[in-house]
């Protein structure tokens, strides 16, 4: 069973709306931790948030916000007022301890925003 | 953010022949550095995680004689795919984590900017 589901393969929008991205996790540990990344057609990965396990604080960074909630183990991730600059594929991932105590993030599938002018 | 520098960017080789890529750690020195395989359109499948001074691990599946990882200092890892074929053609990224003077800090591993990797 994927640990990190991304339902949406590609959602397609114009400019200036709103879109949220679903990431939908699957763990039994306490302590875990959760990322959003952002790559782009060139392919580097660029590092958006992370989140602990015990911080269910929703954050905001500009455009940017995050809704984490463990009661539907879900990571969702909003743009607001979109721009074509935000066309990539959005990955999420969950860090859970392995044997030897090292945290390594499963991604899931991806999510290809296309915002159109 | 710290910076992880990946070379080649993009490699085309002939079959059979082996390809070396390079993971730096440019600015913070990473114990660990994680290497990835991604498909099209698919998702970053861990390869293997590269300990600095001693021998990587494999996730299931991989197979190790086919890539080799070295771990040589605290700021390089290299990933040699041997006897490529056509079927190793794929985007190859590494990722390093600084871990800093706190072991048990899971901070974020930043990223290379992946390796292009066509076998023809």
């Amino acid at each position: 069973a994927q640990k990190v589901t991304q339902a949406q393969t590609e959602i397609s929008v114009v400019e200036k709306e709103d879109v949220t991205l679903d990431c939908v996790y699957e763990t039994r540990d306490t302590t875990y931790y959760l990322f959003w990344y952002k790559q782009p057609p060139s392919g580097e990965l660029v590092f958006l948030i992370r989140r602990n396990s015990f911080d269910e604080q929703n954050e905001i960074s500009g455009r940017y916000s995050w809704n984490f909630q463990k009661s539907t183990s879900s990571f969702n991730f909003t743009i607001t007022a979109s721009q074509v600059v935000d066309s990539a594929v959005y990955f999420c991932a969950l860090s859970e301890a392995r044997s030897g105590g090292s945290y390594i993030p499963t991604f899931g599938r991806g999510t290809s925003l296309i915002v159109h002018p | 953010g710290a910076v992880v520098s990946q070379h080649p960017s993009r490699v085309i080789c002939k079959s059979g022949t082996s390809v070396k890529i390079e993971c730096r750690s440019l600015d913070f020195q990473a114990t660990t550095m994680f290497w990835y395989r991604q498909f099209p359109k698919q998702s970053l499948m861990l390869m293997a995680t590269s300990n600095e001074g001693s021998k990587a691990t494999y996730e299931q599946g991989v197979e190790k004689d086919k890539f080799l990882i070295n771990h040589a200092s605290l700021t390089l890892s290299t990933l040699t795919v041997t006897s490529a074929h056509p079927e190793d053609s794929s985007f190859y990224i590494c990722s390093a984590r600084d871990l800093g003077t706190d072991f048990t800090l899971n901070t974020e591993a930043f990223f290379g900017q992946g390796t292009r990797l066509t076998v023809v």
